[in-house]
């Protein structure tokens, strides 16, 4: 049972114009949610978080929005940059266990910026 | 500042074999956690360490397990590999593990079973 979804596996996108990566989840106890990026034979890299008490955060070229009645999340990065071509991972948290979590991933999405 | 530290990087073992990977943490990190990544399953959570005790388990067999030394590095093992435990293996810290503070990974190990 995939918790968290990404249903895009791929998206190109040209230099310059938005990308949206999306995200759904099914389980209502998530309410911490992160980006990350990944370059191939490197680990993750964090990006961006939102809680769920927000419905949008900002920092710099990347926005994420969440809509917790609709369980889905969006990852907008203006403008793209063909240095943003990567996989992204959106991952969730429900705080099981007092104050340490573990994340569950979807399975990531490959974004190309073309020049 | 040096980031997640991951050894070795790249390993190959052969079925019934044990193998023990290293994660050393950001410095000041306590939080470790493992996660295991695959083509099929994508990354999945192992297990977490804060203060050499493990805090939480993934939905994995006895045959993985882990510990923490008392400087935060932190060990992975697993048992009697099988060909389905090829994977990257990455490890990820944070300062305390609370939510709200970011996970920081290390590049992984590439484990591949023959």
């Amino acid at each position: 049972d995939q918790q968290v979804k990404q249903n895009s596996p791929s998206l190109s996108v040209q230099e310059g114009r938005i990308s949206i990566l999306n995200c759904d989840y099914t389980n209502s106890m998530f309410d911490y949610f992160l980006w990350y990026k990944k370059y191939p034979a490197e680990g993750p890299t964090f990006l961006i978080s939102i809680s769920s008490i927000k419905d949008k955060n900002e920092d710099g070229r990347f926005t994420v929005f969440l809509n917790k009645s609709a369980k889905h999340l969006s990852l907008h990065i203006v403008p793209s940059q063909p240095g943003d071509s990567a996989v992204y991972f959106c991952a969730a948290s429900d705080g099981s266990g007092g104050s340490n979590y573990k994340l569950t991933f979807g399975k990531g999405t490959l974004l190309t910026v073309n020049p | 500042k040096a980031g997640v530290t991951q050894t070795p990087r790249y390993l190959i073992k052969t079925r019934g074999q044990q193998v023990t990977l290293s994660c050393s943490p950001i410095s000041g990190h306590r939080s470790v956690s493992w996660y295991q990544q695959t083509p099929g399953q994508g990354l999945q959570f192992l297990f977490e360490y804060f203060s050499e005790t493990q805090r939480n388990k993934g939905n994995f067999p006895g045959r993985f397990s882990g510990r923490q030394f008392s400087n935060s590095r932190s060990e992975m093992n697993v048992s009697t590999l099988e060909l389905g435990d090829s994977a990257l293996y990455l490890c990820a810290s944070s300062l305390t593990g609370d939510r709200g503070q970011p996970q920081h990974f290390g590049d992984g190990t590439r484990l591949s079973i023959l």
